[in-house]
């Protein structure tokens, strides 16, 4: 079974640009949540979805949004980038939302702002 | 709001012996639960051990195990036989569940995490 998939793995961007990143789960699971991990603020959740809806939403500005589609595909969107959004991007799948917790993480995105 | 502290940024053992990871976390719930997960050196995140609040018993997985002292709000991973494979960075995370529609949601809170670093 393949685990779960993160495109690009490595990206450069420009301050004010906006990016868009995409994490494809383990077949057959539904819920996808997204972490932003800097080494000043360590790992911070950013939002889960499940069922094309976004269930939870960690304390990030409105700049970052994201969806997911009916194959449970996820991808968030970062606009007007700043500085401060370099980070390891990492998404993780569980098969639905809830106790089990996220068990299966991507390798990450690596975003530098510039 | 919830807060997880690993109070250990480096550890260090040698292979084969034991090692003893501290947490904590503060939280006024009193459903929750506690995970640690492991993420090698350029490689992913994987969910090491999980436990449930409301278990007296500690998790355990192979060589892993937990100590969880529900009152003094801890939750310290204990590596047994520790091997070169070991070698990661180590988080504790904390949830608690939300319900909505019939379905549970909860967001992790994370430590800081803790380096381990298994020497031949």
């Amino acid at each position: 079974k393949a685990g779960v998939t993160q495109t690009p793995r490595y990206l450069i961007k420009t301050r004010g640009q906006q990016v868009t990143l995409s994490c494809s789960p383990i077949s057959g699971h539904r819920s996808v949540s997204w972490y932003q991990q800097t080494p000043g603020q360590g790992l911070q959740f950013l939002f889960e979805y499940f069922s094309e809806t976004q269930r939870n939403k960690g304390n990030f500005p409105g700049r970052f949004s994201g969806r997911q589609f009916s194959n449970s595909r996820s991808e968030m969107n970062v606009s007007t980038l700043e500085l401060g959004d370099s980070a390891l991007y990492l998404c993780a799948s569980s098969l639905v939302p809830g106790h089990s917790g996220p068990q299966f993480f991507g390798p990450g995105t690596r975003l530098t702002v510039l | 709001a919830q807060t997880v502290t690993q109070s250990q940024p480096e550890m260090s053992v040698q292979e084969a012996e034991t090692v003893t990871l501290s947490c904590t976390y503060d939280t006024s719930e009193n459903n929750y639960y506690l995970f640690w997960y492991k993420q090698p050196p350029s490689r992913q995140m994987i969910l090491v051990i999980r436990q449930e609040a409301y278990k007296q018993q500690n998790a355990t997985e192979n060589r892993f195990s937990v100590n969880f002292q529900k009152a003094a709000k801890s939750f310290s991973l204990k590596i047994s036989d520790s091997q070169l494979g070991d070698t990661a960075m180590y988080f504790c995370a904390f949830m608690s569940l939300q319900n909505a529609g019939g379905t549970s949601y909860g967001k992790l809170t994370f430590g800081q995490g803790t380096i381990l670093t298994v020497h031949p």
